[in-house]
């Protein structure tokens, strides 16, 4: 059974701090999503990686996917308050399963 | 655009009621999903259905049951609703492909307290 363990699990930081969040596996990911949940909301999805060693960036948040495709990581530079919330990766072609989640907080 | 949809947003049982919580989609997607989140936790899978007709149990399926009416909808039963399944409770659904298509989409949640 894949398992998604992620680190850290808590994180509090100032505005514009970097910060970096991982995704561990057991086993191979066919793909990894990462999302992000707010309060009271449902997670939404920040980006896909599909290949191995593929980086992908959305703003000031950079996405590797490592190159035996076993883990990968969120990259955050300069970091800013609304950036505060649950980051998740998930993946699985048919039973999908999240990682342990790491909650961020952004001090202004 | 709807895409998952779920019934009730807030439930309030006594121990040993029981209830079904709803969820449509209207993606067209194979899978659907039942999720738990406990607070300041992540996500774990309850139950999860890959296609219509199939169910198959999650991480955590104790005190539950499942059914997939159709493609569009997947419900969940409490039969004797305890305490410990006091918890926010996700539905989702994916196109289930293992490419950049098996994305999850959730529906808003339903906030239940056992008391």
């Amino acid at each position: 059974t894949q398992l998604l363990e992620q680190s850290p699990q808590f994180l509090s930081i100032q505005e514009g701090e970097n910060l970096t969040v991982y995704c561990n596996s057991s086993s191979v990911f066919s793909s990894l999503q990462w999302y992000r949940q707010e309060p009271g909301e449902g997670p939404v999805l920040l980006v896909t990686v599909v290949t191995g060693g593929e980086v992908k960036k959305l703003k000031r948040l950079t996405f590797q996917f490592g190159d035996a495709r076993k883990d990968s990581s969120l990259h955050i530079t300069a970091a800013q308050p609304g950036d505060t919330g649950l980051y998740l990766c998930g993946s699985g072609t048919y039973k999908y399963i999240f990682g342990t989640g790491t909650r961020l907080k952004v001090l202004a | 655009n709807a895409g998952v949809t779920q019934t009730p947003k807030f439930q309030v049982l006594k121990t040993g009621q029981s209830m079904t919580l709803q969820c449509a989609q209207d993606m067209n997607h194979n899978s659907m999903y039942w999720y738990r989140q406990d607070p300041g936790m992540g996500l774990r899978l309850i139950y999860y259905s890959a296609s219509e007709g199939t169910t198959d149990k999650g991480e955590v399926p104790n005190g539950y049951n499942v059914s997939r009416l159709n493609k569009r909808e997947f419900s969940l039963r409490l039969e004797s609703a305890a305490p410990s399944q006091t918890s926010v409770y996700f539905c989702a659904s994916s196109a289930s492909t293992g490419g950049p298509n098996t994305e999850a989409f959730f529906g808003q949640g339903t906030r239940l307290t056992v008391v």
